[in-house]
């Protein structure tokens, strides 16, 4: 399964656009690339799925470059709701039991 | 959220109990899992169950055990030989072509 490295931590003042960045080398030809956001005492809420390009919902923005070796998170106009943690999975169907949640990308937004 | 109710919220256990957590889901998905969030950390996986009647151990079992008696319950029961238990107790199901994960609200576990 592939391993997946992305920031410790990121800082944003509200209203900027975020973006946050995740490598993952050994992405196997099937696998997809999900991001999920995490409140405190939550579970996490899935964001946004992707396989190769870009993908576009109402709240982010995804962009996979060709290689697939890594992804950005992209979300517009931040505001201090969207103080979080981030996590970046890469996986397939049969794989969801061996998807590691490492610490993600806590990302803090401030006036 | 999102189809998959844990209860309750919170719960507190004195030492020696065991206690059972609820999990469940209207989702349709065959698997569902239990994970185990400490302060700071990541998520790690207790349980998982890919279908009825069957489950696996996942990376931190000692302690607890399950059942899958229904497609839509996946109840987790933490036991007294689960030395450290006070964390967040979280549930997931899975399912669809990319067998995305999606997850209950939670459960906040507190041993007196």
């Amino acid at each position: 399964l592939a391993k997946t490295t992305q920031p410790i931590s990121m800082d944003s003042y509200e209203g900027q656009e975020v973006n946050i960045t995740c490598s993952h080398n050994n992405i196997a030809t099937n696998d997809y690339i999900t991001w999920y956001q995490q409140f405190p005492s939550q579970g996490p809420r899935f964001i946004i799925q992707g396989y190769k390009t870009k993908v576009t919902n109402e709240v982010a923005s995804l962009f996979i470059p060709a290689d697939r070796k890594s992804s950005t998170l992209s979300l517009p106009r931040v505001s201090l709701s969207d103080t979080a943690v981030y996590y970046c999975l890469v996986g397939s169907t049969g794989t969801a039991s061996k998807l590691t949640f490492g610490t993600g990308t806590r990302l803090q937004v401030t006036l | 959220d999102g189809g998959i109710t844990q209860s309750p919220k919170y719960l507190f256990r004195k030492e020696g109990q065991n206690v059972t957590l609820s999990c469940e889901q209207n989702l349709n998905h065959d698997a569902m899992y239990w994970y185990r969030q400490d302060p700071g950390q990541g998520l790690r996986l207790i349980y998982y169950s890919q279908i009825v009647n069957d489950f696996q151990k996942g990376d931190i079992a000692e302690g607890y055990s399950v059942s899958r008696e229904k497609k839509e319950s996946f109840p987790l029961t933490v036991t007294s030989a689960q030395k450290n238990p006070t964390a967040f107790y979280l549930c997931a199901s899975s399912g669809g072509r990319t067998d995305t994960q999606y997850f209950g609200p939670g459960t906040r576990l507190t041993v007196l």
